[in-house]
């Protein structure tokens, strides 16, 4: 079963506009982390923001802000503001308590993110 | 300075032969990890090393070896390369296995066969 869900493979977001991209996941782990990562088209992956289940508020980095669901299971990515540069695949992951050590960081299928001029 | 590394950043090579792609991270973490990724952009979790301690080691076969001489390097050997095997692979890094733990990739490594 997948653990983590992307259901958008693809966004369009005008330039300076904010744009919400949808990340699922399913755990039984009461503790667990949840993570966003950015993959432009050079290849490199590049850690955004993180949000730990037990956490009360919701994580921000900068224009990054993780609107973070629990009852739900959802982790979305809010980027607000959007610049040509944010263009780029997004891809959504979680880590499990380490007693689960077989079920380590997993990746969802990624969203690609388009930002419009 | 670059946190973690990976050489060669690409790296092609005919069906039968044997490759190696070195991995080094100067953050001081404890686990190092390596990613497969494929043309339609999975990442899919192939091996993980806490301490040099094989930790994880996914459905992977075993023409695949990783070998960490030291907490600071993770090596992955692979044998008889087949056209399947290629891909992106990354490299990453963490502190330690906590939840809260987030990794750091190397720049990742495209080995096409031939």
């Amino acid at each position: 079963a997948q653990k983590i869900t992307q259901t958008q493979p693809g966004m369009f977001v005008q330039e300076k506009e904010a744009v919400t991209l949808d990340c699922t996941y399913d755990t039984s782990d009461q503790s667990y982390g949840l993570f966003w990562y950015k993959q432009p088209s050079s290849g490199e992956m590049i850690f955004l923001i993180y949000q730990g289940s037990y956490d009360e508020q919701n994580a921000t980095e900068g224009r990054y802000s993780l609107n973070f669901q629990k009852a739900r299971k959802s982790a979305n990515l809010v980027i607000s503001a959007s610049q040509l540069g944010d263009s780029a695949m997004y891809f959504c992951a979680m880590r499990e308590g380490p007693g689960n050590y077989g079920q380590n960081f997993v990746f969802g299928p990624g969203t690609r993110l388009s930002v419009l001029p | 300075d670059t946190a973690v590394s990976q050489t060669p950043k690409y790296l092609v090579t005919q069906m039968g032969n044997d490759k190696s792609i070195k991995c080094e991270q100067n953050l001081g973490h404890d686990t190092m990890y390596w990613y497969k990724q494929d043309s339609k952009k999975f990442l899919k979790i192939m091996f993980s090393y806490n301490n040099k301690e094989l930790i994880i080691n996914e459905t992977v076969p075993n023409r695949f070896s990783p070998k960490s001489p030291d907490k600071a390097h993770l090596n992955l050997h692979i044998n008889s390369l087949e056209l399947g095997d290629s891909a992106v692979y990354f490299c990453a890094s963490s502190q330690g296995l906590g939840s809260y733990n987030e990794q750091f990739f190397g720049p990742g490594t495209r080995l096409t066969v031939l």
